[in-house]
């Protein structure tokens, strides 16, 4: 069965400084997505970014981007100039043609003023 | 505004009672899920359904039973037999089928306790 490792439970960054959450996942199938979720403390799941295996660059999503190395299988989550508001629960997950969604344990971040 | 309503927000179950959770959602979304969140684990995958009258085992499916009669409607009965409910429970729906690339949308969660 496919896993997702997020190694850090928890994680702080100082406000307007940059923070990068690791993800590694166990896989023998070729193709599926990857996904990273925040979770805020009102507990909702919102979508930050996603990445096809197929696509060799990485995704960006405006202060958000992701380290893609398939062939680690490590799916990192990098957060620029972080503010107050991104402080939360970020899960990493994993999909493929034979798998629903996984979810790795999530890392907690805090951000500094 | 179209998205995912879960309800009761809270519930509270006795010892040996069924208890059923609500979740619609109006995103003409064909499939949905059910996630089961505790401290530490991240979310565990109940049940899922990708097409109406039809669904498939989870991870820990155990205890739990769905229903899948309209596209909009996936509600999740706690039974008796499980014998640890208590936790935060998460419904989800994606478009097109449950493999696809497509990212799922969650609603607010039902917290789940025991009396």
């Amino acid at each position: 069965a496919q896993t997702v490792t997020q190694s850090q439970p928890e994680m702080s960054v100082q406000e307007a400084e940059t923070v990068t959450l690791s993800c590694t996942y166990d896989t023998s199938e070729s193709d599926y997505y990857l996904f990273w979720y925040k979770q805020p403390p009102s507990r909702q799941m919102i979508l930050v970014i996603r990445q096809e295996a197929y696509k060799q660059q990485n995704a960006t999503e405006n202060r958000f981007s992701v380290n893609f190395q398939k062939a680690a299988k490590s799916f990192s989550l990098k957060i620029s100039d972080s503010q107050l508001g991104d402080a939360a629960m970020y899960f990493c997950a994993y999909r493929s043609e034979r798998t629903p969604l996984v979810f790795g344990k999530g890392t907690r971040l805090s951000v500094i003023a | 505004d179209g998205g995912i309503t879960q309800s009761p927000k809270y519930l509270f179950r006795k010892e040996g009672q069924n208890v059923t959770l609500s979740c619609e959602q109006n995103l003409n979304h064909d499939a949905m899920y059910w996630y089961r969140q505790d401290p530490g684990q991240g979310l565990r995958l109940i049940y899922y359904s990708q097409i109406v009258n039809d669904f498939q085992k989870g991870d820990i499916a155990e205890g739990y039973s769905v229903s899948r009669e309209k596209k909009e409607s996936f509600p999740l009965t706690v039974t008796s037999a499980q014998k640890n409910p208590t936790a935060f429970y998460l419904c989800a729906s994606s478009p097109g089928r449950a493999y696809s690339n497509q990212p799922q949308h969650f609603g607010d969660g039902t917290r789940l306790s025991i009396l």
